[in-house]
């Protein structure tokens, strides 16, 4: 079956934009997760989602947000963009309610530039 | 702050050795441990993992060793493979398993 599908996987914006980031989850799954890749701080959690809700925020400012649809289907948007803020954006989904199940599965990430 | 650090960026290893790649973790309530792969231009793969209730998970070529008292865990690769060489995520979980606290990677090369 079809992996995860992040769009667009490369993007470039500059300081006070603001993007918009989509990920379709593999079929059946229901948790949708987000994380921010960069060089110095590894993957580091946004936020994740089951059944629309969201259950739980990692440490980022407001200007981070998500939401899901009732496809499963996930966006997240960050606006007033900052030079941090580039990075690489992963989402990953699961049939699982609990992350720990090591079913998890990555999407290939949305690169994000700011400049 | 960092609660689950790799504190080696990078490792060398030769083909048909074994690869050792740590990592620590400071927040006593993590009770799931695991490892994710990543190659280049791809999102991490789930490679093995381990729960707290154990010491020691074997799956294939990868073994991975928990230390709870240490706080410490370890993934062995044995025998190390060309293929292998990838950035190597360490990852925990704790009671909410929503989230997953990831390590900032340790890049293995497997030279021939």
């Amino acid at each position: 079956k079809a992996g995860v599908t992040q769009t667009p996987r490369y993007l470039i914006k500059t300081r006070g934009q603001q993007v918009t980031l989509s990920c379709s989850p593999i079929s059946g799954h229901r948790s949708v997760s987000w994380y921010q890749q960069t060089p110095g701080q590894g993957l580091q959690f946004l936020f994740e989602y089951f059944s629309e809700t969201q259950r739980n925020k990692g440490n980022f400012p407001g200007r981070f947000s998500g939401r899901q649809f009732s496809n499963s289907r996930s966006e997240m948007n960050v606006s007033t963009l900052e030079l941090g803020d580039s990075a690489l954006y992963l989402c990953a989904s699961s049939w699982s309610n609990r992350a720990n199940t090591g079913e998890l599965f990555f999407g290939e990430g949305s690169r994000l530039t700011v400049l | 702050d960092q609660q689950v650090k790799q504190n080696s960026p990078s490792l060398s290893v030769q083909e048909g050795r074994i690869s050792i790649l740590n990592c620590d973790y400071t927040n006593s309530m993590f009770d799931y441990f695991l490892w994710y792969k990543k190659y280049p231009a791809e999102g991490p793969t789930f490679l093995i993992s381990i729960s707290s209730i154990k010491d020691k998970n074997e799956d294939g070529r990868f073994t991975v060793f928990l230390n709870k008292s240490a706080k410490h865990l370890s993934l062995h690769i044995v025998p190390s493979q060309p293929g292998d060489s990838a950035v190597y995520f360490c990852a925990a979980s704790g009671n909410s398993g929503y989230a997953l606290n990831f390590g900032k990677g340790t890049s293995l090369l497997v030279t021939p």
